[in-house]
């Protein structure tokens, strides 16, 4: 079945430090790629999307771009601030061709998350 | 615009009672997600709907879990009885229409403590 792999945490990293968190994926159709952002005590939040091979998300500072030759969607940060220290999840969301799939088109399948770490 | 709203955010409560978690989805949002959040399995599917019919619910760990989606606007998780192992955060997300590229917008969630 579809899954989603991310690279375990946590990662502690000092202020304006790179960031990289890795994920690769298995699906059996042609998946969009998300990730989410989740705060301490707080529900999660799209981070950035893409829905198409060479696709780039981006949004406050953060890029991924989905790699269908590797089948990953790695998160980067040139810089990090303090302020984003939280957990993020790599997920996706299949698409299959054809025949209708109902119910289980668009759901969710999210990796394990990562937790980040930024110190002043 | 408001988001997904769960209520209570905290509940606390000794196992043998009836638990009813609360939500609220973002208007004109066709699906509905419950997932259950723990350390040790991480962020799990319960049950989703989609128009208010529940599609899929074999997340749904065992019969003591039930959820229900009456109309449009409103769902509940109910936990009857309940056990210390149900312990954990609930989330409950929705998202607009067909399609895979439709991202699924969550609550803040209900931090569930069973005694």
């Amino acid at each position: 079945g579809d899954s989603v792999t991310q690279m375990e945490g946590p990662v502690t990293l000092s202020e304006e430090a790179f960031l990289t968190i890795n994920c690769t994926y298995t699906a059996t159709g042609y998946p969009s790629l998300f990730w989410y952002v989740q705060y301490p005590g707080e529900g999660l939040q799209l981070l950035l999307k893409a829905t198409k091979a060479d696709d780039k998300g981006s949004n406050k500072g953060f890029e991924a771009t989905y790699r269908k030759e590797t089948t990953s969607f790695h998160l980067e940060k040139g810089s990090v601030q303090v302020s984003d220290s939280a957990v993020y999840f790599c997920a996706l969301s299949d698409r299959r061709m054809g025949a209708n799939y109902g119910g289980s088109q668009g759901n969710l399948i999210f990796g394990k998350g990562t937790k980040l770490s930024v110190k002043p | 615009d408001a988001g997904v709203i769960q209520s209570p955010r905290h509940e606390v409560t000794e196992m043998g009672q009836e638990v009813t978690l609360r939500c609220k989805p973002i208007s004109g949002h066709d699906y509905l997600f419950w997932y259950r959040q723990t350390m040790m399995r991480g962020l799990e599917l319960l049950i989703y709907f989609n128009n208010n019919v529940p599609i899929d619910d074999s997340g749904m760990p065992e019969d003591r879990f039930s959820a229900k989606m009456p109309n449009a606007s409103f769902s509940t998780l109910k936990i009857q009885p309940s056990e210390p192992r149900d312990s954990a955060v609930y989330f409950c997300a929705s998202r607009p229409g067909q399609g895979n590229d439709q991202p699924q917008h969550f609550g803040d969630g209900t931090r569930l403590s069973i005694l």
